[in-house]
């Protein structure tokens, strides 16, 4: 199966400092991985999609300069929140497709817990 | 993005069959259905898909209309693992991302 890993599992931080996410794709190969923020009881709710090698491409709303994308390889992407503070507060989840699939099924991370003070 | 639309919450006895709806009107011909789960504090785990053709996997059964404008997850057995919020979402290959709706709570009881 296809593995998505995702790094820390929880953080807690100070407000205004910046958390690093980290999503690895384990055993496959993702040209474009996806973040996603969550609230309790609420949806998924996409932040942006992130594309190898290219720069991520934002929903509306979600500020770029807030929430930096990295996608250096096809295994690796990550969410830094930069100047934390407590209404970030969130559950963080990334998803990754295979590069070879041409069905588009996603592969959901353990999500991310981050609770800023 | 193609929407979906599910009830909001469904309950089951264990071990009786589950029929989960969704409606998805504006399908376009090259969307996927995909069906992911989602148990408390863990990210979503893939379910089943398909595009025409009913599928069965070792989880669930999907039923797509003739149509394709709404389709039913079926889980044959529920337990009470099974207790989760499912999603159904429409997935175009090419064009990347997806759009999560409510999804619909599913509670299993004893």
């Amino acid at each position: 199966g296809a593995v998505v890993s995702q790094h820390p599992s929880w953080v807690i931080c100070k407000s205004g400092t910046s958390v690093k996410i980290e999503c690895r794709s384990l055993d496959f190969q993702a040209t474009t991985m996806f973040w996603y923020r969550q609230f309790p009881k609420q949806s998924l709710m996409l932040m942006a999609t992130s594309n190898e090698g290219s720069k991520a491409t934002y929903e509306q709303g979600v500020e770029k300069d807030k929430f930096l994308i990295n996608h250096a390889s096809l295994t690796l992407s990550t969410l830094t929140v930069t100047s934390a503070h407590p209404e970030d507060s969130s559950f963080y989840i990334c998803s990754a497709s295979k590069a070879s699939a041409n069905t588009g099924e996603l592969f959901f991370g353990e999500g991310s817990r981050l609770t800023v003070l | 993005d193609a929407k979906t639309t599910q009830p909001n919450s469904m309950e089951s006895n264990e071990e009786e069959p589950v029929h989960l709806p969704c409606n998805h009107s504006t399908i376009s011909g090259t969307d996927y259905i995909h069906w992911y789960r989602q148990l408390p504090s863990q990210g979503p785990e893939y379910v089943i898909h398909g595009l025409t053709s009913n599928v069965n996997n070792r989880m669930a059964s999907l039923a797509i209309a003739e149509d394709r404008k709404s389709s039913t997850l079926i889980l044959h057995r529920a337990t009470l693992r099974d207790a989760a919020v499912y999603y159904c979402i429409l997935r175009d290959p090419r064009a990347g991302k997806s759009t999560f709706g409510d999804g619909t709570t599913l509670t299993v009881k004893p």
